[in-house]
C-alpha cells in the first residue's frame, strides 16, 4: 500500500522560507523510474505543478518558480523535502506531494497541507 | 511552456446525462495527457492516462480520447458521485495542469 504524507508549518510570514516534508511508504525512491513531485493549489483555484525529483536525483522545476524552489531526497528516510524561498501571500494554498516519475502521471497523492502566508 | 485550456469552466448537468469536457494544448503533446477528478477538500484522483487508458478501478463510464492538441473526457452517464472538478494534465514537456472544469448539479 502506497501512502504519502505532507508535513511542515501551516502559517509562515512573507519573505520567509518554507520547508515541506513528504514522508512516503510502499515504494522506494531508489527504484528506477520512480519520482516524487510537489503540486500546489491556491484556495478555489487550479492545480499547479512545482517540482519533481527522480530516483536518479534528476530534478525538474516549474520554470516560473525555479529560482525559489529546491527539492531534495533522503532515500534512507523515505523523505522528499521541498524548500520555497521568499514567500508571498500568493503562495498561500494546499501543497500536495505525489508519486510520479517516468510514467508522467501522479498516481498516488498525499492528503495535502494548507499553508497560509500572512504577517 | 505548454499551456492547457479546458472548456467549459463550469458545466451544469443532471444524473444520467452524457458529459464531455475538452482540453486543448498549446502545442503537440502526442498522447501524453491525463485526467483527474477532485472533490472538495480532497486530493485529485487519477482517472485516465495516455489520453485514453483507464486507470485501474475507475468506472467504465469514464473515457478519454484525442491526440496532438485536442482531447476530451467523456462521462457516458453521469452519476451522483461524479459531481466534482476535473483537471487535465500534460506530461509531454515537464508537467502542466488545465484550469479545471466544475461539473455541478443542474
Amino acid at each position: 500500500q502506497i501512502t504519502l504524507t505532507e508535513s511542515g508549518p501551516t502559517l509562515v510570514k512573507p519573505t520567509q522560507t518554507l520547508t515541506l516534508t513528504c514522508n512516503f511508504s510502499g515504494f522506494s525512491l531508489s527504484t528506477s523510474g520512480v519520482g516524487v513531485g510537489w503540486i500546489r493549489q491556491p484556495p478555489g483555484k487550479a492545480l499547479e505543478w512545482l517540482a519533481l525529483l527522480f530516483w536518479d536525483d534528476d530534478k525538474r522545476y516549474s520554470p516560473s518558480l525555479k529560482t525559489r524552489l529546491t527539492i531534495a531526497k533522503d532515500t534512507s528516510k523515505n523523505q522528499v523535502v521541498l524548500t520555497i524561498t521568499n514567500l508571498d501571500p500568493v503562495d498561500t494554498g494546499t501543497y500536495y506531494c505525489a508519486q510520479g516519475g517516468l510514467s508522467g502521471v501522479f498516481q498516488y497523492w498525499g492528503q495535502g497541507i494548507l499553508v497560509t502566508v500572512s504577517s | 511552456d505548454i499551456q492547457l485550456t479546458q472548456s467549459p469552466s463550469t458545466l451544469s448537468a443532471s444524473v444520467g446525462d452524457r458529459v464531455t469536457i475538452t482540453c486543448r494544448a498549446s502545442q503537440n503533446i502526442n498522447i501524453w495527457l491525463a485526467w483527474y477528478q477532485q472533490k472538495p477538500g480532497k486530493a485529485p484522483k487519477l482517472l485516465i492516462y495516455k489520453a485514453s487508458s483507464l486507470e485501474s478501478g475507475v468506472p467504465s463510464r469514464f473515457s478519454g480520447s484525442g491526440s496532438g492538441t485536442e482531447f476530451t473526457l467523456t462521462i457516458s452517464s453521469l452519476q451522483p458521485d461524479d459531481f466534482a472538478t476535473y483537471y487535465c494534465q500534460q506530461y509531454s514537456d515537464d508537467w502542466t495542469f488545465g484550469q479545471g472544469t466544475k461539473v455541478e448539479i443542474k
